[in-house]
Order: structure tokens, then C-alpha cells, then sequence
């Protein structure tokens, strides 16, 4: 299994609270992605990353934030939650090009009140 | 506009029997195709993946064929068994993988014993 972990595994908020998720990974990838998966709507890319503070946005990328200071980490900042925010997030990795195999993490349950 | 399209929510089938899941695409620029399995409170996990240059791509019980003309895969699944009751998720990509991953909405297989 691929290395990656994410922080917390489980959380609940208020809406209008600052949220951060982290995304650790110990494979050294180039890519990391964060996705939010929905009933209904699959897996949906907010943001990606291609290295070390180059990050770009996927199809929902409104109301969140992204950063990446290291090759390992990456943070998903929901600036003042809002309910529609309530999801499952997963990280993913890829070692090459941003269509090559990716690996997910275990995912990281986010409730906002 | 929904550019991965996994049309029947759910499949249920009996342990030894064939399971065959479906994907439609509508962007003739894909050329790279993958499945995903996931479990429930996991990350997705990759299972198997074909390039456009091919029509058949084999790993074991798993195979999946496309059809380009019909811009359309299937995840065939000989025999099936209960290990494999799972989300299945249909993803694809374009310029050799080069771009982002688009997935389809997951289709729930049960594998009843």
C-alpha cells in the first residue's frame, strides 16, 4: 500500500469554523490531488498539486484553499465551512503524469453543522 | 456535463457467476482508462487499466475491454465472489494520462454467496 495518511480521520464543525486537512505521504510523488466524494456525484477533484508550492484547481474548487510547503504535505483549508461542505475528502498521489495511477488515502470524514 | 457516465447505480450478482460493469464516456480525446475499487470508510484502490492502443487488458479474474467506436468499457469480473461487493469507480484521462482524471459516479456491487 502506498504511504499516505490523513489528518484527522474524522471531524465535526460548525459552519462559518476554519477547517484544515492534511495529506501526508512517505512515496515522495510529484502529484497530489484532494477529492470529495458525494452520493451521487463520484469522485470530484478540488485541488491538485505538481510540486512544491505549484497548486492549481480542479472543477470544485470554490470555498477551499490549498497549500504545499514540503514534497510530502498537503493541506486542504476550507476557510469558514459551510454545510455543503460535508463530505468524505480523499488525498490521492501520483508518481508521474496527472492521469497515471493514483492512490487514495483512507479518507477523512468532515461534518459541518 | 458528465463526461464519464456509469449509468446503473447497482449490480447484484451470485458468488461464481460474472459480474460486468459499464462505462460510457463522451470525450473522444480520452485515451486512457482505469477502474477503481472501494470499500466502505477506505480510499479508493486501484484495480486494473487499459490505454486507447489496446481493446482488452487482463489481470487475473478482471479484465476490461473497450470499445472505442462506442466509447464505451466494461470491468468483467470471472468468477466473482463476495470479497469483490464493493463501489466500483470508472476514471479516464487524455494526452497519454497527461491530464487530469475525470471518474464517473460509482456503481455498487453486491456479490451475494
Amino acid at each position: 500500500d502506498a504511504g499516505i495518511t490523513q489528518s484527522p480521520r474524522h471531524k465535526v464543525t460548525e459552519t462559518g469554523t476554519p477547517v484544515t486537512l492534511r495529506c501526508h505521504q512517505t512515496e515522495n510523488h510529484r502529484y497530489m490531488y484532494w477529492y470529495r466524494q458525494d452520493p451521487g456525484h463520484g469522485l470530484r477533484l478540488i485541488h491538485y498539486s505538481y510540486g512544491v508550492k505549484d497548486t492549481d484547481k480542479g472543477e470544485v474548487s470554490d470555498g477551499y484553499s490549498v497549500s504545499r510547503s514540503k514534497t510530502e504535505d498537503f493541506l486542504l483549508t476550507l476557510e469558514s465551512a459551510t454545510s455543503s461542505q460535508t463530505s468524505v475528502y480523499f488525498c490521492a498521489i501520483s508518481r508521474g503524469l496527472m492521469g497515471d495511477t493514483q492512490y487514495f488515502g483512507p479518507g477523512t470524514r468532515l461534518t459541518v453543522l | 456535463d458528465q463526461q464519464v457516465k456509469q449509468n446503473s447505480p447497482s449490480l447484484s450478482v451470485q458468488e461464481g457467476r460474472i459480474s460486468i460493469l459499464n462505462c460510457d464516456y463522451t470525450n473522444s480525446m480520452f485515451d486512457y482508462f482505469l477502474w477503481y475499487k472501494k470499500y466502505p470508510a477506505e480510499g479508493p484502490t486501484f484495480l486494473i487499466s487499459i490505454s486507447s492502443i489496446k481493446d482488452k487488458n487482463e489481470d487475473g479474474r478482471f479484465t476490461v475491454f473497450l470499445n472505442k467506436s462506442a466509447k464505451h468499457l466494461s470491468l468483467h469480473i470471472v468468477p466473482s465472489q463476495p470479497g469483490d461487493s464493493a463501489v466500483y469507480f470508472c476514471a479516464a484521462s487524455s494526452q497519454g494520462g497527461s491530464e487530469k482524471l475525470v471518474f464517473g459516479k460509482g456503481m455498487k456491487l453486491t456479490v451475494n454467496p
